[in-house]
């Protein structure tokens, strides 16, 4: 699976837009891109995940760049209760691969 | 729905003894996976198991073991314990494929 590189912690304030980057440059063409979070001492909690077109749900978006070598998950209203430790995880979706390889992630702080 | 079940929530063990944990996945999912989160440290995928057969196993000795049921519910067990098993173990759930795991709450075990 290809490492991905996030920054260890980030700072939005409540209401405005969190933007959470993760550079996947080893990405390969079959690789997904998967964003999970970790609110403390929970079990880690699926967001999203896209391939290389831009992604949109109930949670949030996800933007990859078109040579794939990076993506940006956005938070379009943070609240307070976003405060957790976001996972950015690539990884192909094939039956003989299916672990996931959890890095540090980013620790999103979201202030009032 | 019902998410992903784990239990006991709880469990304190002392050093040589043997840990059973369980996990119920979505209804619906075949598939499980075991993690362990250890003080401090990121998750690290345990074990994988799929239609009742163990898939994919992780870098962990073989006193770490487990099983799927026909219902597809899982357990996994950890004998000989050591103080440092003591951790976070989380199961997630899934269909093979594309999707994101889901994960339970979690049982913590403490190992003294």
């Amino acid at each position: 699976d290809a490492k991905t590189t996030q920054p260890p912690s980030m700072d939005c304030a409540e209401g405005r837009a969190a933007n959470l980057p993760c550079n996947h440059s080893t990405i390969s063409g079959n690789e997904y891109v998967y964003w999970y979070r970790q609110i403390h001492s929970q079990g880690p909690q699926y967001i999203i995940h896209g391939l290389k077109n831009n992604e949109t749900n109930e949670m949030a978006s996800l933007i990859i760049t078109e040579d794939r070598k990076s993506s940006t998950l956005i938070l379009p209203h943070a609240t307070l209760r976003d405060t957790a430790v976001y996972y950015c995880i690539v990884r192909v979706a094939t039956k003989g691969a299916q672990k996931l390889v959890f890095g540090q992630g980013t620790r999103l702080t979201i202030n009032p | 729905e019902a998410g992903v079940t784990q239990s006991p929530t709880h469990l304190i063990k002392t050093r040589g003894q043997q840990a059973t944990l369980r996990c119920s996945p979505i209804s619906g999912h075949t598939s499980v996976y075991w993690y362990q989160q250890a003080l401090g440290l990121g998750l690290q995928f345990l074990l994988w198991y799929d239609e009742g057969e163990e898939r994919n196993r992780g870098n962990f000795p073989p006193r770490f073991s487990g099983r799927q049921f026909p219902n597809y519910s899982s357990e996994l067990n950890v004998n000989a314990l050591e103080l440092e098993d003591s951790a976070l173990y989380l199961c997630a759930s899934s269909l093979v494929g594309l999707w994101g795991q889901f994960f339970g709450p979690g049982t913590r075990l403490t190992v003294l």
